[in-house]
């Protein structure tokens, strides 16, 4: 156990559908970055916070994803309309890169 | 845009032999970070160089930053089976960003 909680841990959901992951990072970490890895690939980072200010997206992150991070706490990552390239291995990192388990999410 | 590569992609070696894996940025990099993942796990931080020309130690693992701050280097000396896993380096752009762009990884398999 990291200190960083990410749940559902698995997710598999239909093309079309929407999903949403949630990520409680360290209580006293105030950055939280979400990455997203594919299978033989390093993580490919999608968006960071500072405290509540989402400061920072991936041009790659199509207007489908989107992230909030109310009251600096807990994060959710919300993809829409999910296509097959969405499947991946969804990760939340707190402060000095402690990862949480990740959300695996498949596409059918 | 940045760029972040490391070679080996993958090294086999015997148990007891040394392994080295190598990281090169496209851009100067403010501080590198290094992982370790094992299969079906995630990415565990290991240390974070920000000096040029730093030099860290864990144990068995030695870790360098280039002078140039574009460069960096994992060395594990008298591999274990334990050691298996892949590791990766992450590079924080010196300026206009505060992500980190990992590398492409280094796959090491220890035989005993």
């Amino acid at each position: 156990d990291t200190g960083v909680s990410q749940d559902p841990r698995h997710k598999i959901t239909k093309r079309g559908q929407n999903v949403t992951f949630r990520c409680d990072p360290i209580s006293e970490h105030n950055r939280l970055y979400w990455y997203r890895q594919t299978l033989g690939q390093g993580p490919e980072f999608l968006t960071y916070f500072q405290n509540e200010a989402q400061l920072e997206k991936s041009r790659l992150l199509s207007d489908r994803f989107s992230a909030e991070r109310p009251k600096g706490s807990f994060s959710t990552l919300e993809i829409q309309r999910t296509e097959q390239g969405d499947s991946a291995m969804y990760l939340c990192a707190s402060s000095l890169g402690v990862f949480g388990p990740g959300t695996r999410l498949t596409v059918l | 845009g940045q760029q972040v590569m490391q070679i080996p992609q993958y090294q086999h070696v015997q148990e007891g032999e040394d392994f080295t894996t190598y990281c090169n940025s496209s851009t100067t990099l403010s501080n590198i970070q290094w992982y370790k993942q094992r299969p079906g796990g995630h990415p565990v931080f290991l240390i974070q160089l920000v000096k040029s020309g730093e030099v860290k130690k864990q144990k068995r693992l030695t870790f360098q930053f280039g002078e140039a701050k574009k460069n960096s280097s994992l060395h594990i000396t008298a591999t274990q089976t334990t050691d298996v896993g892949t590791y990766f380096c992450a590079g924080h752009q010196a300026s206009g960003t505060y992500k980190y762009i990992f590398g492409t990884g280094t796959r090491l398999k220890v035989l005993a």
